[in-house]
């Protein structure tokens, strides 16, 4: 596993305050994503990043931002938080098997937007 | 827009029952994976199967991908609790963006003893 580890694990916050998620990852992989999951619509990239200082928009970027400051660590940020933002969050990063794109998963964030 | 459809979303079966899980698209995919997802944890994977008709197992589980590589199936023979989880597949493909990796909605699978 690419020991990957999110912090906080469980967060309640209020509208508009700001929340930053932590995930940290101990494999030196290049590739890492941020990915929402919410009942009915399954895991959806919000943003990911393909090195340091280097990031791009998935589907779901509005409202959040990121940042790679160093290899292992990749952060996700609230501004402003909203209930629409009440999810569980997971930070992914790439191995390369078979040619394909092969995630690992952390154990999620439950962020809750009162 | 890709989209990867799984069904059933739900299936609640007893203990030594088989059972299918189902994952479709109308998109060509270079590959495809399937993951578990226990409550409370990130999603895990269990293989990735990359060429049109490849079948792989892994104990009992088999996994096929489509011909066309537009589809993919899970089956589970004699199911066990410990099989209880939300099965996701995912498609992706080369070319354009690293983020294009798309994932179904899951197929939420109970086995009771």
């Amino acid at each position: 596993d690419a020991g990957i580890t999110q912090s906080p694990r469980h967060k309640v916050t209020e509208t508009g305050t700001p929340v930053t998620l932590r995930c940290h990852q101990t494999e030196n992989h290049r590739y890492m994503y941020w990915y929402r999951q919410d009942p009915g619509h399954g895991l959806r990239l919000i943003h990911y990043s393909y090195g340091v200082k280097d990031t791009d928009k998935g589907e779901v970027s509005d409202g959040y931002s990121v940042s790679r400051s160093k290899t292992e660590d990749f952060l996700l940020t609230l501004e402003s938080a909203t209930s629409s933002q009440t999810s569980v969050y997971f930070c992914a990063t790439e191995r390369g098997l078979s040619g394909a794109n092969v995630l690992t998963f952390g154990a999620g964030s439950r962020l809750t937007v009162l | 827009t890709q989209l990867l459809e799984q069904s059933p979303q739900f299936l609640s079966i007893q203990e030594g029952e088989n059972l299918t899980v189902y994952c479709n698209s109308s998109s060509v995919f270079s590959s495809l994976q399937w993951y578990r997802q226990e409550p409370g944890e990130g999603p895990v994977l269990l293989v990735t199967v990359v060429t049109g008709g490849e079948v792989k197992k892994l104990k009992r589980l088999t996994f096929q991908f489509g011909d066309a590589r537009k589809d993919s199936s899970l089956h589970i023979t004699a199911a066990q609790p410990g099989d209880t989880g939300l099965y996701l597949c995912a498609g992706f493909n080369y070319g354009g963006s690293q983020g294009n990796l798309i994932f179904g909605k899951g197929t939420k699978l109970s086995v009771k003893p």
